[in-house]
């Protein structure tokens, strides 16, 4: 079985600060990871995939996630905040299926 | 551009109906998808496709049936809709490959009255 785990289902951030979102995934095949962003009222966009390449993978708006085996964890970050950001994050892992499972996801405020 | 098109933004229908949702992709993909979204449970699986005619039940079937008719096009049938079907739902497609992402459509908001 696969599942996914993001810890904190609200973070909130001043703007210009630092953004991190966990995500812990349990597999016991390499597995594939993803981070999706979704706007108010809108489907999701993806931000960034994991493919077994580099374990440091940079995405859209800034964003990038480091990919820690060992740790079994995707977490996701952004250096400085901006308004813009405020959205949900869904963290997903998908296995041999293509199927994709997610987590419960995170809502990212960000104060002026 | 890649795109996945939902048939409607906003549904309101009564307890009972038979609700079809609409999906149309227009990328050739093999794979689409039916998710449902609920705050605070993200996306649930309902019914995956690989295929025309091909379907597999997803983590949360109980109350739905698909129909892929055309490899563009995948339905959602709500055969007796209830109020516990309110939700948003977000239908997805992507190619036969493992590391590849998934494309969403707009999602479609379902109030069942």
């Amino acid at each position: 079985a696969q599942s996914v785990t993001q810890l904190g289902s609200h973070v909130s951030v001043s703007e210009g600060a630092l953004v991190l979102l966990r995500c812990n995934y349990s597999s016991s095949v390499p597995p594939y990871l993803f981070w999706y962003v979704q706007y108010p009222n809108q489907g999701l966009q993806l931000l960034l995939k994991y493919t077994s390449a580099a374990t440091l993978v940079k995405g859209i708006n800034g964003f990038e996630a480091e990919f820690k085996k060992s740790e079994t964890s995707f977490h996701l970050t952004k250096p400085s905040a901006h308004m813009s950001d405020a959205a949900e994050y869904f963290c997903a892992v998908s296995l041999n299926d293509y199927k994709l499972s997610f987590g419960a996801g995170t809502t990212v405020t960000v104060r002026a | 551009d890649v795109k996945v098109t939902q048939s409607s933004r906003y549904l309101v229908k009564r307890t009972g109906e038979k609700v079809f949702l609409e999906c149309v992709q227009d990328m050739d993909h093999e794979n689409m998808f039916w998710y449902r979204q609920d705050p605070g449970l993200g996306l649930r699986l309902i019914y995956f496709s690989y295929d025309v005619k091909m379907k597999e039940k997803g983590d949360i079937p109980e109350g739905y049936s698909v129909s892929r008719e055309k490899k563009e096009r995948f339905s959602l049938i709500l055969e007796s809709a209830s109020t516990n079907q309110t939700s948003m739902y977000l239908c997805a497609s992507s190619p036969f490959s493992r590391n590849t992402e998934a494309f969403f459509g707009q999602g479609t908001r379902l109030t069942v009255v």
